[in-house]
């Protein structure tokens, strides 16, 4: 039974560039979270995606979108890359189960120079 | 704003003591408390929750965690740890009803043989 994967693992982007960030969910699941992990920090929720809409959102910009396909994956975009948007970036999975805990990929980690 | 309080960033023991990280939140609602576990090189995974119901929770590898509601607090304990326990433990909250965690800072803890 396959965890939630995440690609790229580690990617070095400019500042200004766009970045692609991809998610597929544990077997089971239709409910993608995304999380921003800053060095030294705890996870911060991003959005949620269910059923291929956005269902909620935290406190980032609109630089900030994502997707959601009918197979469940995911995607996080982020444009106009700043300094401060490298991070480790999570993605965590659940399901209609609702036991309220999410299983979270090893994470895609960016760096912004 | 609803926020997660580690007041233990770093914590150092030896094997076979015992074990304690705080966590305080801020929110007079309803709300869901969890303890998750990074070990190095793996991805989050849960230790325990607490919904509702008896407030002392047991989880995964003998940790468990007393829920005391005129404290706002959820707090970690073990009687007696591992080597193999050195991880980085994070608490999070979320609202009843909503699938948004809220994550403390963390706290490093590393045991010596």
């Amino acid at each position: 039974d396959a965890g939630v994967t995440q690609s790229p693992t580690h990617l070095i982007k400019t500042r200004g560039q766009q970045v692609t960030l991809r998610c597929s969910p544990k077997s089971g699941h239709d409910t993608v979270s995304w999380y921003q992990q800053a060095l030294g920090q705890g996870p911060q929720f991003i959005f949620q995606y269910y059923e291929e809409e956005e269902r909620q959102r935290g406190n980032f910009p609109d630089r900030f979108s994502g997707h959601q396909f009918p197979n469940y994956s995911s995607e996080l975009n982020v444009n106009a890359l700043l300094l401060g948007d490298s991070a480790l970036y999570l993605c965590a999975s659940t399901g209609t189960e609702n036991t309220g805990e999410l299983f979270f990929g090893e994470g895609s980690r960016l760096t912004v120079l | 704003a609803q926020s997660v309080s580690q007041h233990n960033h770093h914590v150092i023991l030896s094997e076979a003591a015992s074990l304690e990280l705080g966590c305080n939140y801020s929110y007079g609602g309803t709300v869901n408390l969890f303890w998750y576990v990074q070990y190095p090189g793996q991805h989050l995974q849960l230790l325990l929750k607490y919904f509702s119901g008896d407030p002392l929770v047991k989880g995964i590898k003998g940790f468990e965690a007393e829920f005391i509601k005129s404290k706002f607090s959820f707090n970690l304990r073990k009687p007696s740890v591992q080597w193999s326990d050195t991880a980085e433990y994070f608490c999070a909250v979320n609202l009843y009803n909503t699938d948004k965690l809220i994550f403390g800072t963390g706290t490093r803890l590393q045991v010596f043989p």
